[in-house]
């Protein structure tokens, strides 16, 4: 099993640009969640999913879309990126047993 | 409103020291409380979590933590640094198990 892969694992992007974050994870998880990590603020949860069909707004929601598009897979889309998107972004899906996250490993995104 | 309040961004101990990493929360339920570690470039792994049942959690690696409610706390601890714990450490509350609130985290350096 691989867990919860994303891709792609590092970006470089230009003001303005657009891209999409995937996520895919093969633990049968009902619920979903993008952060992301910056420098002495911990991880900050962007949306998440707590089932397919359905998203939620986290913490820090502007600049961001998402698409639960099945069970398996929840996407991240910047549509215009800014400077300020440049971070690392962590998907993560939580199991059965209440609270455990799983997390895959990054993508590191760079917004010049 | 839920948070996490993580005392010391950065923590050096000695090799075979006590390792205490400090972990205070607001709830305005009774939470789930977690602490997660992150290597460099990977994502987070749980360490252990706590879930009303005991209030001495083990986890993995030989680390611990105490659950104590009037002090709102749940620290870290570890009774002798090794060079592999050398990481960065997250406290994590859920009072839904939907949503996850974590502190900014606590970069343990281990002197040889």
């Amino acid at each position: 099993n691989a867990g919860v892969t994303q891709t792609p694992k590092f970006q470089v992007l230009k003001t303005g640009q657009s891209m999409t974050l995937q996520c895919a994870q093969d633990m049968n998880h009902n619920s979903m969640y993008w952060y992301r990590q910056d420098p002495g603020m911990g991880l900050r949860l962007i949306y998440y999913s707590a089932s397919e069909g359905t998203t939620d707004k986290g913490e820090v929601p502007n600049g961001y879309n998402v698409s639960r598009l099945n069970k398996r897979e929840f996407s991240l889309r910047l549509e215009s990126a800014a400077p300020s998107q440049t971070s690392v972004y962590f998907c993560a899906t939580t199991g059965p047993k209440r609270g455990t996250q799983y997390f895959g490993p990054g993508t590191r995104l760079l917004v010049l | 409103a839920q948070s996490v309040t993580q005392l010391g961004s950065h923590v050096s101990v000695s090799e075979g020291a006590l390792v205490l990493l400090r972990c205070n929360y607001s709830s305005s339920v009774p939470p789930y409380l977690f602490w997660y570690v992150q290597y460099p470039n990977q994502g987070l792994q749980l360490l252990l979590k706590y879930t009303s049942a005991a209030t001495l959690v083990k986890g993995i690696n030989g680390f611990e933590a105490e659950f104590k409610k009037s002090e709102t706390s749940f620290h870290l601890t570890k009774p002798s640094a090794h060079m592999s714990d050398a990481a960065e450490y997250f406290c994590a509350v859920s009072p839904t198990g939907n949503q996850f609130y974590f502190g900014t985290g606590t970069s343990l350096t281990v002197i040889p």
